[in-house]
């Protein structure tokens, strides 16, 4: 079965342009998260969803990143006025439901020029 | 709150060498403990879990027993091959989350 994807895989783009970057999880997962990973770092969270609505939001860096789950599938994490800090690779993951084994996509590396 | 403090790297061995990456974490009660796998170009995996004291998780010819006297979870193989060349995270699940640790970049040679 398909596992987690994410689009783009990689997103170049200017400093104060803004972002959208996509999350499709497994087909059934009720738990969706954004990760964020900085070069030799491990992934930080950002953000979680439980169905359509933001569970826990409290690794969201500032109130320039936002995410939605309108339908409680798809994902979009949003950046505005990205700033060249923001570069990292950004890992989306899904669960069955809460607090289980989380499945990971292959990430979204973002270059902010 | 939760913390993972995982063994810096790079760990180089030469193939059939003896792994250990140490792993300890600081915890409210008795979580599952994880250890993922990164492998050159890709995304994480799950390589093995333990749910509770002195479970052992195993996968690949790796294991991991999960100590509550040590609150460790170090993570072990008895001959390492190229093909585990990879980065390895040891990590500890929240209400809400996972908390990684920085991760340690193993390196295997002929």
């Amino acid at each position: 079965g398909a596992g987690v994807s994410q689009t783009p895989s990689n997103k170049v783009t200017e400093k104060g342009k803004y972002v959208e970057l996509r999350c499709d999880p497994i087909s059934g997962h009720t738990a969706l998260y954004w990760y964020r990973q900085s070069l030799g770092q491990g992934p930080e969270f950002l953000i979680y969803f439980q169905g359509t609505g933001a569970a826990d939001d409290s690794g969201l860096p500032n109130d320039r990143f936002f995410a939605v789950r309108p339908e409680g599938s798809v994902s979009t994490l949003k950046i505005q006025r990205t700033e060249r800090g923001d570069s990292a690779v950004y890992l989306c993951a899904s669960s069955l439901i809460p607090r289980h084994t989380q499945y990971f996509g292959p990430g979204t590396r973002l270059t902010v020029l | 709150g939760n913390s993972v403090t995982q063994m810096e790297g790079p760990v180089t061995l030469s193939e059939e060498a003896f792994l250990t990456i140490n792993c300890t974490y600081t915890a409210t009660g008795y979580p599952s403990l994880f250890w993922y796998v990164q492998y050159p170009g890709e995304g994480l995996q799950l390589l093995l879990k333990a749910t509770k004291a002195d479970d052992k998780g195993s996968n690949k010819g790796f294991e991991a027993t999960y100590r509550k006297e040590t609150t460790s979870f170090h993570l072990e193989k008895g001959s390492v091959q190229v093909s585990d060349s990879a980065v390895y995270f040891c990590a500890l699940p929240g209400a809400s989350k996972l908390t990684f640790g920085t991760g340690t970049r193993l390196q295997v040679t002929l």
